[in-house]
């Protein structure tokens, strides 16, 4: 069975601050997506990367899937208050999506 | 084009109860499926539905959960009865199907006391 590990659980910084969040997979990737699930809202897909090594940019947002297909990372610039929610990965493989359990952020104004 | 549409919003029951929730989902996607959110965890995948047949149901507790797509459209799953463990959000997606992207309904919060 796939494990999904989110790094950190909860992260709370200022607005304008930088920040990164990390997936880690016990095995390769069918293909990685990115969600930001808001309070009393169903998650939202961000990005759908596949191939090992590639970067997609979201306006502030910039993702990374690792060489391996076993690792990714979400980097937000100068973070700013509506970019709060819960950030979560999943592999969209096997016809059914497998998330981590996310990584709570908060920005604080 | 109109989201995935889930009822009701909130729901809250005494344990032993049953309680059904709703999924209407985006016209046109024949992929269907239920997933169970509890508090601090990311979604987890109860059953999956390819039109209105069963694809996945495997993390289904199927001593006490059953749901159905009659038609392959809407879809209704059900708790009989509910235990304190069952408290979460229950999101309903849809898909057109493989490499495609999912879209959520806004979820039920189920509470059990």
């Amino acid at each position: 069975t796939q494990l999904l590990e989110q790094s950190p659980q909860f992260l709370s910084i200022q607005e304008g601050e930088n920040l990164t969040v990390y997936c880690n997979s016990s095995s390769v990737f069918s293909s990685l997506q990115w969600y930001r699930q808001e309070p009393g809202e169903g998650p939202v897909l961000l990005v759908t990367v596949v191939t090992g090594g590639e970067v997609k940019k979201l306006k502030r947002l910039t993702f990374q899937f690792g060489d391996a297909r076993k690792d990714s990372s979400l980097h937000i610039t100068a973070a700013q208050p509506g970019d709060t929610g819960l950030y979560l990965c999943a592999d969209g493989g096997a016809q059914k999506l497998v998330f981590g359990q996310g990584t709570r952020l908060t920005i604080n104004p | 084009e109109a989201g995935v549409a889930q009822s009701p919003r909130y729901k809250i029951i005494e344990k032993r109860q049953s309680v059904a929730f709703w999924c209407n989902p985006i016209s046109g996607h024949a992929t269907l499926y239920w997933y169970q959110q509890i508090l601090g965890q990311g979604p987890k995948l109860l059953i999956q539905f390819q039109n209105n047949g069963v694809v996945d149901d495997s993390q289904l507790p199927k001593d006490r959960f059953s749901a159905e797509r009659l038609k392959g459209v809407d879809s209704t799953l059900k708790i009989q009865p509910a235990k304190l463990e069952d408290s979460a959000v229950y999101l309903c997606a849809s898909s057109h199907g493989l490499n495609y992207g999912y879209t959520f309904g806004s979820g039920t919060r189920l509470t059990v006391v």
